[in-house]
């Protein structure tokens, strides 16, 4: 059964201080591995999406970066704004999510 | 374009009654998903359309759950005799599978349903 687990389930930083999260997936056909933001009580905001494994995408403080079997979210010198829940998830023609990881940046 | 668009934002009903969401995709895009999320989990999966064709179906979900995309364009998504654990944000998203088109999904705001 196609599975993606996010970790830590919960980040706090403080601002400034970069950390990585974690997406490991297990999918017999990769046909792409999205990244979105979500603020609370909105819909996921789309922020990547990563093909192949060695592939990298940046946005701002964030970059995005993928193996064969995982994924991280690099996030620089972080700011109070980047407070979020990242979420992971794999297509395989619907899109499979994994549980997510609620960032808090302190000022 | 605006977006994926859901109405209502925010629904409140008695246990037992029945409740219809509805989803407008963005209009290029053929693919329609819903999913259904709860406080502290990820988006879990209900059911997609590509066009009018209803392609998978999650076997979590009940027989009192029902969704229609009639024409292609917009989806409703009906549950009826609504339980309390039905409470949650009912998530939509919508893609496209054309080559020169991005392929991947932009979601709605969502609809907030309490069970009462």
């Amino acid at each position: 059964e196609d599975q993606v687990t996010q970790s830590p389930e919960a980040l706090r930083l403080q601002e400034g201080e970069s950390s990585s999260l974690n997406c490991s997936y297990t999918v017999s056909g990769l046909r792409g591995l999205f990244w979105y933001r979500q603020d609370p009580g909105k819909g996921p905001e789309f922020l990547f999406t990563l093909y192949s494994a060695g592939e990298e995408k940046e946005k701002e403080r964030l970059k995005a970066t993928l193996t064969k079997k995982e994924s991280f979210l690099h996030i620089t010198a972080p700011k109070p704004e980047d407070s979020a829940t990242y979420l992971c998830a794999v297509h395989e023609g619907k899109l499979i999510f994994g549980q997510g990881t609620t960032l808090q940046v302190k000022p | 374009d605006t977006g994926v668009s859901q109405d209502p934002r925010h629904k409140i009903t008695k246990r037992g009654q029945n409740v219809t969401f509805r989803c407008d995709p963005i209009s290029e895009h053929n693919r329609l998903y819903w999913y259904r999320q709860t406080l502290g989990q990820g988006p879990e999966f209900l059911t997609y359309f590509q066009n009018e064709a209803q392609l998978e179906k999650s076997r979590l979900l009940s027989d009192r759950f029902s969704a229609e995309r009639p024409k292609g364009s917009f989806s409703t998504l009906e549950i009826q005799r609504t339980e309390q654990g039905d409470s949650a944000m009912y998530l939509c998203a919508s893609s496209s599978t054309r080559r020169d088109i991005n392929p991947e999904a932009f979601f709605g705001q969502g609809t907030r349903l309490t069970v009462v």
